[in-house]
C-alpha cells in the first residue's frame, strides 16, 4: 500500500461538524476509491471516482456524504454534520489505469493507511 | 447481491501450528484477492488468485481458488506471532476496481 497517502491519519470532530478526509493516490492512477470501516465490521466500499468524475456512489449514504477528485489536488471525503455513527476508518484506495496483467478483469487497487474519525 | 463470508471469523492458536481460513461465496468471482491488515493500518495485498484451481504461495502461506472460481482458501504453516492480523478476502464487484469484501478472520498467534 506504499504511495496512497491519507490524511489526517487522526481526526476528531464533535457532532454537527464537518470532517474532510483527503486522500493522494499512488502516483499514475487515476482511479480512486473510498471505503469505511467500522468496528466489528468488514470494509464497505462507498464511492469510486476518477478525475473530476464520479463513477460509482452507491455506497454513499445518501445525506451528508460527499466526495470529489478534482482535476489537481487530492480527492476529498467531506462528512458534514457529523454523528456519533460516523465515527469509523476510512480507507482511501487507488488503482492503475490499466488492467495489470494477471489480475483478471479488474483493477489491483492499493491501499493507503487510513483516516480514522471520532466524532464525540 | 454477490457476498463472500469467510471462516472462522475469530482463530487463536499457539506459534507452530497450521491453520485454514476459507471465503466463499454461491457467486462466480473473475479473481480473488486475499488483504491481511493489521491494527491502525491500512489493508495490504498478500495476493490475487484469478485462475480456476489456482495455487499460488507465498513463504509459508498457500492460497487456493477454487474449480469454480467461487471460493477461496488460506492455509498457514508453521504459525508464528508475525502472523497475526486481520485477514480479508475481497472480490471485485462488476468491473473498474470496486471489491467486496469478507468480514474478516481475526488470527491470534500466541508465542
Amino acid at each position: 500500500n506504499a504511495g496512497v497517502m491519507q490524511n489526517p491519519r487522526h481526526l476528531v470532530r464533535r457532532r454537527g461538524q464537518e470532517a474532510r478526509l483527503r486522500c493522494s493516490p499512488m502516483k499514475g492512477h487515476s482511479h480512486v476509491y473510498w471505503y469505511r470501516q467500522l468496528p466489528e465490521e468488514g470494509l464497505k466500499f462507498m464511492v469510486y471516482l476518477q478525475k473530476e468524475n464520479i463513477i460509482d456512489e452507491s455506497g454513499m449514504p445518501k445525506e451528508r456524504f460527499s466526495a470529489e477528485f478534482p482535476k489537481e489536488g487530492p480527492s476529498i471525503l467531506r462528512i458534514q454534520q457529523v454523528v456519533r455513527g460516523d465515527s469509523a476508518a476510512y480507507f482511501c484506495a487507488s488503482s492503475p489505469t490499466r488492467s495489470e496483467p494477471g489480475q483478471g478483469t479488474g483493477n489491483t487497487i492499493y491501499f493507503g493507511e487510513g483516516s480514522w474519525l471520532t466524532v464525540v | 447481491t454477490q457476498l463472500l463470508e469467510q471462516s472462522p471469523q475469530f482463530l487463536s492458536i499457539q506459534e507452530g501450528e497450521n491453520l485454514t481460513v476459507y471465503c466463499n461465496s454461491s457467486s462466480v468471482f473473475s479473481s480473488l484477492q486475499w488483504y491481511r491488515q493489521e491494527p491502525g493500518e491500512g489493508p495490504v495485498l498478500l495476493v490475487t488468485v484469478v485462475t480456476g484451481g489456482e495455487v499460488k504461495k507465498l513463504k509459508r502461506l498457500t492460497f487456493q481458488f477454487g474449480d469454480a472460481r467461487k471460493d477461496s482458501s488460506l492455509h498457514i504453516t508453521a504459525a508464528q506471532p508475525g502472523d497475526t492480523g486481520l485477514y480479508l478476502c475481497a472480490g471485485p464487484y462488476n468491473q473498474g476496481g470496486k471489491l467486496i469484501f469478507g468480514q474478516g478472520t481475526e488470527l491470534s498467534v500466541k508465542p
